[in-house]
């Protein structure tokens, strides 16, 4: 099965530019989406189809995809970014099934 | 306003079943997928399959495939995972969550299953 692969976690100052990363074995072929998920709260779509943004959510918030890595860039970090992230992707070749990342921990310093 | 309501936490005793719901409004039921997302305390997110409330097809991965149940209730736009055998591994919030191309747009507030003797 698919495997994706996040940093358990990420810390970065306020104002300054987070990135995370999911790898993924050819990633690129896959549209990559990203949650946002908050202590106690349902996760939040940030980011689907690699680098596009649904309604509501902040332009801070973009993404890539490249080779063997999608990237979630949170620019201009605030203290309310703070969260846990996750990829997914849609894996067609092993029974059409949904892949989520293991997850990255942002901390704003 | 598209919303999902989940129904209210549980307590289940080991080698029980669970059966929860997702009451969907605001939208076209039959438009969109639902997903079922699991996540144990401290960890990340599992995902336990899909109905589509059109033709009421399912798939689910090799790992739930013998102990879920996903179905729907046209009548009430509502879809309901049952999850048999339960162990304290189960032990879980419980999310549903739309899609209309594989991307989880709106989600549920979220079940918390105890599974506990």
């Amino acid at each position: 099965s698919y495997v994706l692969t996040q940093p358990p976690s990420v810390s970065v100052a306020p104002r300054q530019t987070a990135r995370i990363n999911c790898e993924g074995d050819n990633i690129e072929r896959k549209s990559v989406h990203w949650y946002q998920q908050k202590p106690g709260q349902a996760p939040v779509l940030v980011v689907h189809d690699d680098s596009d943004r649904p309604s509501g959510i902040p332009e801070r918030f973009s993404g890539s995809n490249s080779g063997n890595t999608a990237t979630l860039t949170i620019s201009s970090v605030e203290i309310g970014d703070e969260a846990d992230y996750y990829c997914q992707v849609w894996d067609s070749n092993t029974d059409h099934q949904e892949v989520f990342g293991g997850g990255t921990k942002l901390t704003v310093l | 306003q598209v919303q999902l309501v989940q129904s209210g936490a549980e307590v289940k005793k080991p080698g029980a079943s669970i059966k929860v719901s997702c009451k969907t409004s605001g939208y076209t039921f039959t438009a969109y997928w639902i997903h079922w997302v699991r996540q144990a305390p401290g960890q990340g997110l599992e995902w336990m399959g899909r109905i589509n409330p059109k033709s009421d097809g399912t798939n689910y991965p090799q790992k739930f495939k013998d102990r879920v149940t996903m179905t729907r209730d046209l009548s009430i736009s509502t879809v309901y995972m049952e999850l048999n055998g339960l162990t304290s591994d189960d032990t879980a919030v419980y999310y549903c969550a739309r899609t209309l191309l594989h991307f989880l747009d709106v989600w549920g507030q979220g079940t918390l299953v105890t599974v506990s003797s």
